[in-house]
């Protein structure tokens, strides 16, 4: 099965710090996304990429800023990180966009203090 | 407003019941559905895809979609405590790259 790999699982970070949350998948796909998850909200597309050196904006990309330095990888950067940034984070990967299943890490829970 | 709205929030129903859910689109784009089941403590996993007006059914599940109305829905017969999760409808265009998800309905199945 697609393997998707979130780290850290679990961050705590200060108001107005740098928080980067990183993503590995070994997969081969070219499609990859963070998500937000907020109770209500459900998931909320914050960055995508679908080739490395370069990213797209989601439907939420305020305070965030994303880096696909290689087909493998995909971080997402607070550089100031905020109260209202603390939520589930979840990376996911998938092979050629919205008609292939999207494959999901296990999340990062980051809280903002 | 989100492009992909679930009905309804949250969802009850006995050990062999049915589980019905709602998904409705505002985007006449969106070609692609999908539902996804995520268990508390994981990330979310496909259960299935539906592309066509209709039905689909794949063991206990059955995906309804009628594109004309933007609708797409999802039973869960013979329900089981397992089945107990937060359940996503996503959505995405032809050709297109972005997923987008609904807000989620929150299905308990009591033994």
């Amino acid at each position: 099965e697609a393997a998707v790999t979130q780290s850290p699982r679990s961050k705590v970070a200060v108001t107005g710090g740098k928080v980067t949350l990183s993503c590995h998948q070994t997969n081969n796909h070219d499609y990859m996304y963070w998500y937000r998850q907020d109770t209500g909200h459900g998931l909320r597309l914050i960055h995508y990429s679908y080739v490395a050196d370069s990213t797209e904006k989601g439907d939420i990309p305020d305070g965030y800023k994303a880096s696909r330095p290689s087909q493998e990888n995909f971080s997402l950067i607070l550089e100031l990180a905020s109260l209202s940034q603390t939520a589930v984070y979840f990376c996911a990967s998938s092979d050629t966009g919205g008609d292939t299943e999207v494959f999901f890490g296990k999340g990062t829970r980051l809280t903002v203090v | 407003q989100q492009k992909v709205q679930q009905s309804p929030e949250s969802l009850s129903v006995p050990e062999g019941g049915m589980a019905s859910f709602n998904c409705t689109s505002s985007d006449r784009n969106f070609q692609y559905f999908w539902w996804y089941r995520q268990h508390s403590g994981e990330g979310p996993k496909a259960l299935m895809s539906i592309f066509s007006d209709g039905d689909k059914k794949e063991g206990r599940f059955t995906a309804h979609l009628n594109k004309a109305s933007l609708h797409v829905s999802l039973h869960i017969r013979d329900s089981q405590p397992s089945d107990s999760a937060l359940y996503f409808c996503a959505a995405s265009e032809t050709g297109g790259y972005k997923v987008v998800f609904g807000s989620g309905t929150r299905l308990l199945v009591s033994p």
